[in-house]
Formats: structure tokens, sequence, C-alpha cells
């Protein structure tokens, strides 16, 4: 089985912009989790899809959004970029919400200029 | 609040040298325990899940144990290739995927 898909795998914008970031799960499941991850606040949990329903939400700012489609492949988007925002943005599937193993992704690094 | 702690931060070890990671938590209501591997610029790789007080899992050089209060992942006569990041996970609450995460264990593995 293919594993978990992430692009782009590294883009540089400015402060000010926006971006969407994309995430392909693990054929069959239909869990995608969203994780930031900073040198300094390690890895942290921005949000939960499943089945196109936001499931959970972390304490990201609402500037942090996303949405899931009905073939499970997910988005993230941020808008307003700030300097702090950059960070290894990493998805992670699972075959559902229960609990299960969550596999992730190579992850997205982000340079906000 | 939910709080997982790893130490040490960081392991320095001859190839060969036996040692372990240690993860301790506090949390309401444990769902499930995590450890992951994490090389430089990569996803964290899955190693095991525990459950419950007990339960014990091994892979090759590794062998995850688990308390009401911690885990351990031992690494029994490492090589270089098993330096990487170890991160602990842990999942609570009634329902849904949040991972809380540990800040994680760098080691080292010198031949």
């Amino acid at each position: 089985k293919a594993g978990v898909t992430q692009t782009p795998r590294y883009l540089i914008k400015t402060r000010g912009q926006q971006v969407t970031l994309s995430c392909s799960p693990i054929s069959g499941h239909r869990s995608v989790s969203w994780y930031q991850q900073t040198p300094g606040q390690g890895l942290q949990f921005l949000f939960e899809y499943f089945s196109e329903t936001q499931r959970n939400k972390g304490n990201f700012p609402g500037r942090f959004s996303g949405r899931q489609f009905s073939n499970s492949r997910s988005e993230m988007n941020v808008s307003t970029l700030e300097l702090g925002d950059s960070a290894l943005y990493l998805c992670a599937s699972s075959a559902a919400s229960g609990g299960g193993t969550q596999y992730f992704g190579p992850g997205t690094r982000l340079l906000v200029l | 609040e939910d709080q997982v702690t790893q130490s040490p931060e960081a392991l320095r070890l001859q190839e060969g040298e036996s040692s372990s990671l240690n993860c301790s938590y506090t949390v309401s209501g444990l769902r499930g325990l995590f450890w992951y591997r994490q090389d430089p610029g990569k996803g964290p790789e899955f190693l095991f899940t525990l459950y419950s007080a007990g339960e014990e899992k091994e892979k090759e050089r590794l062998k995850a144990t688990l308390t009401k209060k911690e885990s351990f992942l031992h690494i029994t006569a490492p090589k270089p290739e098993d330096s990487a990041t170890y991160l602990c996970a842990v999942l609570v609450g009634a329902a849904g995927n949040k991972l809380t995460f540990g800040g994680g264990t760098r080691v080292l593995v010198k031949p």
C-alpha cells in the first residue's frame, strides 16, 4: 500500500500571504489529522477530519483551517501568514477515528519570510 | 491539562550499549500510548502501540513497556542505524484521534 503523501514538500512564503497544503491518506483510511512541528513547541495537534467532518481541533488561531473531501483527501489552509508559522506540517492518516494507529506523511516544510 | 514528558532529552550511546528511554504522562482516560521514531527531515515512523498497564511489545532491538504512569523504550545492543529522535504520544479523551506528544529523546549511537 502506498503511504501518506503530502504536497508540496517545501514552500517559501512571505508574511501576510496564505498557503494551502494537501494530504492524501493511505487508501481506505478515512481519518486525517494535521500536526505542526517546531523546534520550540514540538509536535502539536491542529485538527482531525473524519468523513468530511472536523472531529477535533487544537489550540490554534482561526487562521488555521482545513477541510476533507469525499475521497478522504484533506487540505489545510493558513491565512495571513506570520513568521511564527514557519514549521514542518505533518499529516497523519488512520483507518477510523476511534484511536487506531496514525501513520504520518513526510511533511511539508513551510518557511515564512 | 494532559502532559507528556520524555527523558532524557538526548542520549549518546556506543554501539552495543543498551539503554532505556522514559515517557511519563499525566492524563485523564488514557486510550493508548504510541511510540514513533523520527529521522531528520522526515515524518514520524510508527513503532508501537500500548493500551494497558503491563503490556509489552518488541521489534528487533526495541522493546516498549507500559505502567500506569509511564512507558519505557528499551534499546538493546543498539546500532548506528538506531540513531533518531524517539517520540511518545498519548491518546486521551472520549473519542477522536488527537495525539499529545512528548518533546522526544534524540538518540545518537556511535560506532
